[in-house]
């Protein structure tokens, strides 16, 4: 199994302000991924993480509100960017390694816009 | 895309009793997980059965692909099992996952 790790892990925010996610993985993984999860709902993919180019958004997400970098094969961050209320969830990164189609998920960051 | 369809939403079971929750997708797969949700967030994969019977202790799983649905058994269940449940799949040629609803399981003493 993998090894992810995110930081933070929870945060409360004040809207209008921008938050920047961290994920970090034990080694190296062509494919990475965020996905959101509003309260009480399931998650629902916001990007793919792309190393060495943009990442590739699922319709409702942008990349002025949700800017991605991919620098290397082990790490991305995600911004929450102008943040309202509405964007209070908890934001997943998850990894897909090379030789196995599973996917694993990083424990998550709880975030609060007041 | 994929539907992805779960069920029954919620489930309240005595603990030591077994349960079987189901997953409903809408195409052919090239990946099929089950998740478990603890309350603090953290999603543990319990699965990843894109066919056939899968076993690890008292959880086991079955894919019909073909029949396009997933089970997921719960046996003697205990209050620690209590939690959302996920499937998520995704089609050949696609790496991305659809969850479903989630089946959100209470167990009590």
């Amino acid at each position: 199994s993998a090894v992810i790790s995110q930081k933070p892990s929870r945060d409360i925010c004040q809207r209008g302000t921008s938050l920047t996610i961290q994920c970090q993985v034990d080694s190296q993984v062509t494919m990475m991924f965020w996905y959101r999860q509003q309260p009480g709902q399931s998650l629902t993919l916001i990007a793919t993480a792309n190393q060495g180019s943009e990442a590739t958004y699922e319709s409702g997400f942008v990349i002025d509100k949700f800017p991605i970098s991919r620098p290397n094969l082990t790490f991305s961050t995600l911004t929450v960017s102008n943040m309202s209320p509405e964007d209070s969830s908890i934001y997943l990164c998850s990894v897909l390694y090379d030789s196995y189609n599973e996917q694993f998920f990083g424990p998550g960051t709880r975030l609060t816009v007041l | 895309g994929i539907q992805v369809e779960q069920s029954p939403p919620d489930l309240i079971l005595q603990e030591g009793a077994n349960s079987t929750l189901r997953c409903n997708f809408s195409d052919s797969v090239n990946n099929l997980q089950w998740f478990h949700q603890n309350p603090w967030g953290q999603l543990i994969n319990l699965f990843y059965i894109p066919s056939g019977t899968k076993q690890n202790g008292r959880l086991s799983a079955t894919t019909v692909a073909t029949e396009r649905y997933s089970l997921l058994y719960i046996s003697s269940s205990q209050t620690t099992d209590s939690g959302v449940y996920f499937c998520a799949s995704n089609p050949a040629g696609s790496y991305q996952l659809t969850f479903g609803k989630g089946t959100k399981l209470s167990v009590i003493p």
